[in-house]
């Protein structure tokens, strides 16, 4: 119940294509969806975020879709880039009072060819 | 404003050898958090400290502990060290605060621990 599973491993992707990845969630009770990104040797990176009373969520060429019902969430990359090249975690996070727990997916490499 | 720092970068230790991380989180941030991060296995949730209080603990052996001071910086201790230790270790800080997402998490760079 407090698995977030993440696919694929790894993704190629051709500069200017769509880059997605994917992400399931089993614990209902989660009620926040953050996606990071992380460049070697650095820390990963809060790049967008969503909350389950929220269907999508666009910033620029990042955009969160979120399927409450199937307990599915989703991050479409547009027009991807060489900068791009990272590797994506998505994360679900509970609050409660006096704290709150996050668990993260096992992460994704998206590789941008040129 | 200054991002989380962690000190050292890199470390390089033997088996059964004993090591501290530290971790100064963002100014005003009094939750700190710990991960290991080792290739496949993504980021595994170590403890969580506030206000010098452990709120949370994940499913790691007793050899791991940490603890967190007045203002706010934190430890991380992991004694009689494996070679499965080799990671990296990540710190990541939160602001708690009405009207502010309690779980936005801002990481560190990491300390990246290597065990011979």
């Amino acid at each position: 119940q407090q698995q977030v599973k993440q696919s694929p491993q790894s993704l190629i992707v051709q500069k200017g294509g769509i880059s997605i990845i994917n992400c399931a969630y089993e614990n209902t009770a989660f009620d926040y969806f953050p996606w990071y990104q992380q460049f070697p040797g650095k820390g990963p990176a809060l790049l967008i975020a969503i909350r389950p009373d929220v269907s999508e969520k666009k910033e620029g060429r990042f955009t969160i879709s979120f399927n409450k019902s199937a307990k599915q969430f989703s991050l479409h990359i547009m027009d991807s880039q060489p900068g791009d090249s990272a590797t994506y975690f998505c994360a679900a996070s509970k609050s409660y009072t006096g704290g709150f727990k996050t668990i993260f997916g096992a992460g994704t490499r998206l590789f941008v060819k040129a | 404003k200054a991002g989380v720092t962690q000190t050292p970068r890199y470390l390089i230790k033997t088996r059964g050898q004993q090591v501290t991380l530290s971790c100064s989180p963002i100014s005003g941030h009094r939750s700190v958090s710990w991960y290991q991060q080792t290739p496949g296995q993504g980021l595994q949730f170590l403890f969580e400290y506030f206000s010098e209080t452990q709120r949370n603990k994940g499913n790691f052996p007793g050899r791991f502990s940490g603890r967190q001071f007045s203002n706010s910086r934190s430890e991380m201790n992991v004694s009689t060290l494996e070679l499965g230790d080799s990671a990296l270790y990540l710190c990541a800080s939160s602001l708690e605060k009405r009207g502010k997402v309690p779980n936005e998490q801002f990481f560190g760079p990491g300390t990246r621990l290597t065990v011979l």
